[in-house]
């Protein structure tokens, strides 16, 4: 079964806005990445957050993690019609090297 | 420049027909990894590698096999595919515990 999941699965926004989507999982977590996929291309890394970290930014965006409640959070500001993408939350537990992924959240951005 | 190559990209083939898709990296990392992506399942995680000659099952294992005898290489082979096989492929690396660097993916259907 998938350590993450994301919600929403799908996300329609206008040029400007913030985009909020969030990924929970079940069991405890060394790290939580989060991925970008162009359609069908290879995923893009954009922020690896630890379990002892509660918030880091890169550029416009910024991602949370609440270990308590299993679930993080990826808020991307100021959105692009560039910004259109599939976006998946990875997880890492004590498993080193299975990294699983979620579902993903499809946005889409109009100009 | 860094990169993973994965072929062929795109592959049609029929059920019982044994074929390999490589996967090679420039990068010097030590693990690798092979998902598959399925609509509304996200990426599942079929093997990967610590290291030269050291492979796991990730969640999804069975009807696959894998190699390690280089750093540089980790073919996924299906010995006999079944069209349930029909999928994306992706590839990926990493150096240690962080991001993972993924290949542009092999469209496989097995008729």
């Amino acid at each position: 079964s998938q350590q993450g999941e994301e919600d929403p699965q799908a996300l329609s926004i206008q040029e400007g806005e913030n985009a909020t989507m969030n990924c929970s999982y079940k069991t405890s977590i060394n790290n939580l990445q989060w991925y970008r996929q162009n359609s069908g291309r290879g995923l893009v890394h954009l922020i690896l957050i630890r379990s002892n970290e509660r918030e880091k930014h890169s550029g416009r965006l910024r991602v949370t993690l609440d270990t308590s409640k299993k679930s993080s959070s990826l808020l991307i500001t100021a959105s692009r019609a560039a910004d259109t993408a599939s976006y998946f939350c990875a997880t890492e537990t004590d498993s080193w090297g299975k990294l699983q992924f979620g579902a993903g959240t499809q946005v889409v951005v109009t100009p | 420049e860094a990169q993973v190559t994965q072929n062929p990209r795109y592959l049609i083939t029929v059920t019982g027909k044994k074929l390999t898709v490589t996967c090679s990296q420039n990068m010097n990392h030590e693990y690798m990894s092979w998902y598959r992506q399925d609509p509304g399942l996200g990426l599942r995680q079929i093997y990967y590698s610590m290291n030269v000659e050291v492979t796991d099952k990730g969640d999804v294992p069975e009807g696959y096999k894998v190699s390690r005898k280089e750093k540089r290489n980790f073919p996924l082979i299906l010995e006999s595919p079944s069209p349930n096989q029909t999928s994306l492929y992706f590839c990926a690396s990493r150096k240690g515990t962080g991001e993972l660097f993924f290949g542009e993916g092999s469209r496989l259907t097995v008729l």
